[in-house]
C-alpha cells in the first residue's frame, strides 16, 4: 500500500512550457485534491475531485487544469508555465461517506521551478 | 481577515520543554478541527483530529478546541528533537479544509 505518490519530485520548466504532475493513490479514495504551497502561506487549494469525471476549482485555479479519468489517478496540468506557479505542489486524498473522517492523505509532493 | 490565523513562528525550544501551538479562526461553521506535521520536504501527515469542542489526548500530543474563544491548539509534552518540524493547524465545516499557515517548530538537544 503505497499510500499517495506523485512524479516527478522536481522540475525546472522555463516560461511559456507546459507539463503535467502526476498523481496516483491506491487506497480507493474517492475525494483528490491539488494543492500548492508557497513560504509562509500555508496550503492552497487548486483543484479537487469527487469521483471519476467530477472535477471543481478550489480557491487558486488559474493557470492549471486536472482531469479525474479513472479513481486512482489525477493530474494536474500547468500550461504556459509562468514565475508565478513557482512552488511546491501537493496531491491529497481522502475518503468522504458514511461516518468516516474524511481524513486527508498528502503525497510527498513536487517542487518546481518556473524560469 | 483570514479564516485561520496561525503564527508563523519560529519556535525554538530545548529538549523535554511543554510546547503550546495555537490557531484562531473566524468562521463558525468550522466544526472538524486538525493538526497536520510536516518534516522539511515532506507532505504533511495528520497528527490530531478532533470533533466540536474539548480535548483529546495521544500519548505527548493534546489538542484541545474552545468553539466559543474560536481557538485551537496542540500541546507537545516532553519535546523531543524528533518532534521538529511545521505544524499545520487545518479545520472544516461541510465543505472543504481550510489550512493555517504552519508554525516552524525546533527542538534543541
Amino acid at each position: 500500500n503505497a499510500g499517495v505518490t506523485q512524479t516527478p519530485k522536481f522540475r525546472i520548466l522555463k516560461i511559456g512550457q507546459s507539463m503535467t504532475l502526476q498523481c496516483t493513490q491506491d487506497m480507493n479514495h474517492n475525494y483528490m485534491y491539488w494543492y500548492r504551497q508557497d513560504p509562509g502561506m500555508g496550503l492552497k487549494l487548486i483543484y479537487y475531485s469527487v469521483g471519476a469525471g467530477i472535477t471543481d476549482k478550489g480557491e487558486v485555479p488559474n493557470g492549471y487544469n486536472v482531469s479525474r479519468s479513472t479513481t486512482e489517478d489525477f493530474p494536474l496540468r500547468l500550461e504556459l508555465a509562468a514565475p508565478s506557479q513557482t512552488s511546491v505542489y501537493f496531491c491529497a486524498s481522502s475518503y468522504r461517506g458514511g461516518a468516516k473522517t474524511d481524513t486527508q492523505y498528502f503525497g510527498p509532493g513536487t517542487r518546481l521551478t518556473v524560469l | 481577515q483570514k479564516e485561520v490565523e496561525q503564527d508563523p513562528g519560529p519556535l525554538s525550544v530545548p529538549e523535554g520543554a511543554i510546547v503550546s501551538l495555537n490557531c484562531t479562526y473566524s468562521n463558525s461553521a468550522f466544526q472538524y478541527f486538525m493538526w497536520y506535521r510536516q518534516y522539511s520536504r515532506k507532505g504533511p501527515e495528520l497528527l490530531m483530529y478532533t470533533y466540536s469542542s474539548g480535548n483529546k489526548e495521544d500519548g505527548r500530543f493534546t489538542a484541545q478546541v474552545d468553539k466559543s474563544s474560536k481557538y485551537i491548539s496542540l500541546f507537545i509534552r516532553d519535546s523531543q528533537p524528533s518532534d521538529s518540524a511545521t505544524y499545520l493547524c487545518a479545520m472544516k465545516g461541510t465543505d472543504k479544509l481550510i489550512f493555517g499557515t504552519g508554525t516552524r517548530l525546533q527542538v534543541f538537544p
